[in-house]
C-alpha cells in the first residue's frame, strides 16, 4: 500500500468518449503529479499541482484537463482523445514540491496506475 | 534529445549472476534517484544519492553516484527472481518541480 490510490486501473474508451481519471492520496501531502508512460518514451510529467493550485503544465494537449478540487483528490478529464494516448497514467505525490535539488527526503510516491487503451 | 539515458534497456540473467545497470547524461544534477517498477505497479523509490561520488548500498543493491554527478550505476549481487522489474534513474531538472526519468532497463532474473 503506497497511499495513493488510482481509479480505475484499467479504461477501454473510444476516440469520442468522456471519462475521468482519478487520484487520492492518503498521506498528508501538499503537492500531487500526473504523469504518462508509453512504450516508446520515458516517463512524461504532464501537470504538477501545490495545495489545490497548478505550478506546471508541460504543453499537454487541451483534451487533457486536470482538476485538484483539495490537496488529497487528483482528477484528469479525457475527452477526444487519440489512440496514441494510449498509455500507462500515473499520478504521484510528495510531501511539498521538490525543490531544484533532491536532499535525500523528498521524494514521489506513485499510484499503480491507470492503464488507459484508446479505440 | 534524452536527458538521461539508460543502459542496457533489457537484461535477462540467471539467477545468483551479478548485474550492472548505468544512467548517464551530458548534463550535471545535484542528485539523483533509482526507482524500481514492478508490472502493474507504480515506482517505487529505492535510493537518493546526492554527492559526487557517493556509494550507498541496499542490501545486495549498490549504487554508485559519478564523481562529476553526471552518471550513476546499479550493481546487483547474485540476482534473485524478485528484482525482476523496471528500473529508472530520475533526477531534478529546470524548474523546482520537474523530475525527469530515463527510459529505464527492464530486468529479468531467471530461476
Amino acid at each position: 500500500e503506497t497511499g495513493v490510490t488510482q481509479t480505475p486501473r484499467h479504461l477501454v474508451m473510444g476516440m469520442t468518449n468522456k471519462k475521468s481519471l482519478k487520484c487520492e492520496q492518503h498521506l498528508g501531502h501538499n503537492a500531487m503529479y500526473w504523469y504518462k508512460q508509453s512504450a516508446k518514451k520515458p516517463l512524461e510529467l504532464m501537470f504538477v499541482y501545490s495545495l489545490e493550485e497548478r505550478v506546471e503544465n508541460n504543453s499537454v494537449p487541451s483534451r487533457f484537463s486536470p482538476e485538484c478540487p483539495n490537496s488529497s483528490h487528483l482528477f484528469l478529464h479525457l475527452h477526444t482523445l487519440q489512440p496514441e494516448d494510449s498509455a500507462l497514467y500515473l499520478c504521484a505525490s510528495s510531501q511539498d514540491l521538490l525543490d531544484r535539488g533532491l536532499l535525500g527526503n523528498e521524494k514521489l510516491f506513485f499510484g499503480s496506475g491507470t492503464q488507459l487503451s484508446v479505440l | 534529445t534524452q536527458l538521461l539515458e539508460q543502459s542496457p534497456q533489457f537484461l535477462s540473467i540467471q539467477e545468483g549472476e551479478n548485474l550492472t545497470v548505468y544512467c548517464n547524461s551530458s548534463s550535471v544534477f545535484s542528485s539523483l534517484q533509482w526507482y524500481r517498477q514492478e508490472p502493474g505497479e507504480g515506482p517505487v523509490l529505492l535510493v537518493t544519492v546526492v554527492t559526487g561520488g557517493e556509494v550507498k548500498k541496499l542490501k545486495r543493491l549498490t549504487f554508485q553516484f559519478g564523481d562529476a554527478r553526471k552518471d550513476s550505476s546499479l550493481h546487483i549481487t547474485a540476482a534473485q527472481p524478485g528484482d525482476t522489474g523496471l528500473y529508472l534513474c530520475a533526477a531534478p531538472y529546470s524548474s523546482a518541480s520537474k523530475i525527469i526519468f530515463g527510459s529505464g532497463t527492464r530486468l529479468s532474473i531467471r530461476p
